[in-house]
């Protein structure tokens, strides 16, 4: 069974910086691609970072130069580092699997989400 | 970006009954469009791909449709787990956006 375990959310204030986690279990986990998709109550789904099996990166414009993200395969961990946050970003943050080893298609398996509050 | 609309909002159903949620992008998806199912304090969970393919372990209760810009599913038979918000997110270009979802109720 696929699990998705996220970790490090919290309340930090505007410009701050966080960083996140998720262990990722069930899989195997360098053979596919990894998303962030954040939930922002009453406002719906946003894809903020993704990773491939091969490294690459993708971001939408709403994030790009803020956030980043990496994967350590030893670990069977991926990281989205957060910068520069403002109260925009206040959101639910879930792991997401893709269902691939590319960036691009659907997510087959999401983490219960690790809740994000920037707030002064 | 491709924006993706739903409707409605909101739908009230009774058990047994089907409900038809509509999902509307901006530009020509072909059938590259996925369904998600979020019930109340859980993580969405992937309902069907393709715009048609329904996922591992979901009822044939859940059927979905179309192409290019207008997609829909159809719900069949309500049960009360089936109460949830439905999401649909394209994937036929960047970003991968979402609709901002139905809320489905059973009476």
């Amino acid at each position: 069974e696929v699990q998705l375990v996220e970790s490090g959310g919290g309340s930090i204030q505007p410009g701050g910086s966080l960083r996140l986690a998720c262990a990722a279990s069930g899989f195997t986990f360098d053979k596919y691609a990894l998303s962030w998709v954040r939930h922002v109550t009453g406002k719906g789904l946003e894809w903020v970072a993704g990773i491939s099996g091969g490294e690459f990166t993708y971001f939408p414009d709403s994030v790009k130069g803020r956030f980043s993200i990496s994967r350590d395969n030893s670990k069977n961990t991926v990281y989205l580092q957060m910068d520069s946050l403002s109260a925009e970003d206040t959101a639910t943050y879930h792991c997401v699997k893709e269902v691939g080893y590319n960036i691009g298609w659907f997510f087959d398996s999401w983490g219960q989400g690790t809740l994000v509050t920037v707030s002064s | 970006e491709i924006v993706m609309t739903q409707s409605p909002a909101s739908v009230t159903v009774s058990p047994g009954e089907s409900v038809t949620l509509s999902c509307r992008a901006t530009r020509n998806l072909s059938n590259n469009l996925a369904w998600y199912q979020q019930r109340p304090g859980q993580s969405p969970r992937l309902l069907i791909s393709g715009a048609s393919t329904r996922a591992t372990d979901v009822p044939d209760r859940f059927s979905g449709g179309g192409s290019g810009t207008e997609f829909t599913l159809t719900i069949s038979s309500l049960q009360a787990e089936d109460s949830a918000v439905y999401y649909c997110q394209h994937y036929n270009g960047w970003p991968r956006t979402f609709g901002r979802g139905t809320k489905v109720e059973i009476k």
